[in-house]
């Protein structure tokens, strides 16, 4: 399977509630990206956690990161109906490539 | 800064015809990226470039794809000769080589192959 999966798959929940999104990756990172993206948009990146950091604030996002459990975790606090989007997981190896592998999504959808 | 430019945004194509899609990158970046898009697959890495070289083409589906990028402002992907199932959105970003991959992207290339 591909590296860096998200889930849930879809999420809806209430505007103001919290949402959680979860990605587990299977190789050794330099670093793990999460990005939003809007229909019919590309890619915006949103927070940028390196593999010796634990978690990272960043406005109402809060990413963690669990080397041992390959796997990240992004939380969105007081969700508001702009927040909906599809989340994206992003990694990129410990071997200088450039490259990042994306996965699958999760699709967020806030109800006002 | 306008950010990573395409062009089309859109573009309707029969099968069998040459499809060529463009991409100008960030000033002063000098990674560039070319992803496609899709339901089934997800967003999959076709090619990159750094410094105008290709280094990774491995994504690319096969031959009838093909990428330039001749200058540091300008890339190309072209499919010859085009097929149904190329029909995706395809994307191209840019990052700086060195320091943190964060990768900008363009809006988006919607291909349709009938």
């Amino acid at each position: 399977s591909q590296q860096g999966e998200e889930d849930p798959q879809a999420l809806s929940i209430q505007e103001g509630e919290n949402a959680t999104m979860n990605c587990s990756y299977k190789t050794s990172i330099n670093n793990l990206q999460w990005y939003r993206q809007n229909s019919g948009r590309g890619l915006v990146h949103l927070i940028l956690i390196r593999s010796n950091e634990r978690e990272k604030h960043s406005g109402r996002l809060r990413v963690t990161l669990d080397t041992s459990k390959k796997s990240s975790s992004l939380l969105i606090t007081a969700s508001r109906a702009a927040d909906t989007a599809s989340y994206f997981c992003a990694t990129d190896g410990d071997t200088g490539r450039r490259a990042l592998t994306f996965g699958s999504g999760t699709r967020l959808q806030v109800q006002p | 800064d306008a950010g990573v430019i395409q062009s089309p945004r859109h573009e309707v194509t029969e099968m069998g015809q040459e499809v060529t899609l463009r991409c100008k990158p960030i000033s002063g970046h000098n990674s560039l990226f070319w992803y496609r898009q899709t339901m089934m697959r997800g967003l999959e890495l076709l090619i990159y470039f750094n410094n105008n070289v290709p280094i990774d083409d491995s994504g690319m589906p096969e031959d009838r794809f093909s990428a330039k990028m001749p200058n540091a402002s300008f890339s190309t992907l072209k499919i010859q000769p085009s097929e149904p199932r190329d029909s995706a959105v395809y994307f191209c970003a840019s990052s700086f080589l060195v320091g943190y991959n964060e990768q900008f992207f363009g809006p988006g290339t919607r291909l349709t192959v009938l």
